[in-house]
């Protein structure tokens, strides 16, 4: 079965310093991964993925993530957080595509509730 | 990308009724998924929803309760049947695109009272 962890309901940190924001996941074979961003009553944002290749990639509003094959991780990062950033957090991974098949759901953790204070 | 135009973007019922939220797409998809979002929880898919086929639903989601329909490959339409206050949600779809993300419509607010 695919599972998606996000350990914390919450996280705080101080404007200009760094933030990390974690997700685990339990997929079989390769799996793709995201991370999106809900503002108060909108829809979910799409900020950044992992498909293949490097481990670290890069998305919007500068944020990174970095996949952790052997810890089955993608923890999303940022530098230096901004008041801004203050907003909920998805991490969702899908399985694999196989050749000729249509794209499936996304399976979406519990999301992660980040406060950033000036 | 796909941009979701998705209505309405809230909306207050009374219980017993039912509620038909529609969303758009600006491409041709052959899947179109519906989640539901409750206060302070993560998103569960409702059901995908095929053009020319029946919808499939997930564990303890029913058509009786959730009708779908999926009359071409840029639209579909959820309805929230004989509705409870437990049914008070945010309601959103999505579709995959060629770049492997989903998008996602700008979400139903859903509160019955």
């Amino acid at each position: 079965a695919q599972s998606v962890a996000q350990p914390e309901d919450q996280v705080n940190v101080a404007e200009g310093n760094p933030l990390t924001v974690k997700c685990t996941y339990s997929v079989s074979g390769n799996p793709y991964l995201f991370w999106y961003v809900q503002y108060p009553n909108r829809g979910l944002q799409f900020l950044l993925k992992y498909i293949t290749g490097d481990n670290l990639v890069k998305g919007s509003y500068g944020f990174e993530a970095e996949f952790n094959k052997s810890q089955t991780s993608f923890h999303l990062k940022k530098p230096s957080a901004l008041v801004s950033d203050s907003a909920l957090y998805f991490c969702a991974v899908s399985p694999p595509r196989d050749r000729g098949s249509t794209l499936g759901r996304l399976y979406f953790g519990r999301g992660t509730q980040l406060t950033v204070w000036p | 990308s796909a941009v979701i135009s998705q209505k309405p973007s809230r909306d207050i019922c009374q219980r017993g009724t039912s509620l038909t939220i529609q969303c758009q797409v600006d491409s041709q998809v052959t899947m179109m998924f519906w989640y539901r979002q409750q206060p302070g929880q993560s998103l569960t898919l409702i059901a995908t929803a095929n053009q020319g086929s029946e919808a499939t639903y997930e564990s303890g989601f029913v058509i009786d309760k959730f009708p779908i329909s999926r009359p071409n490959l840029t639209f579909s339409t959820l309805t929230v049947s004989n509705m409870s206050p437990e049914d008070s949600s945010i309601y959103l779809c999505s579709v995959r695109g060629g770049t492997l993300e989903a998008f996602f419509g700008q979400g139903t607010r859903l509160t019955v009272v």
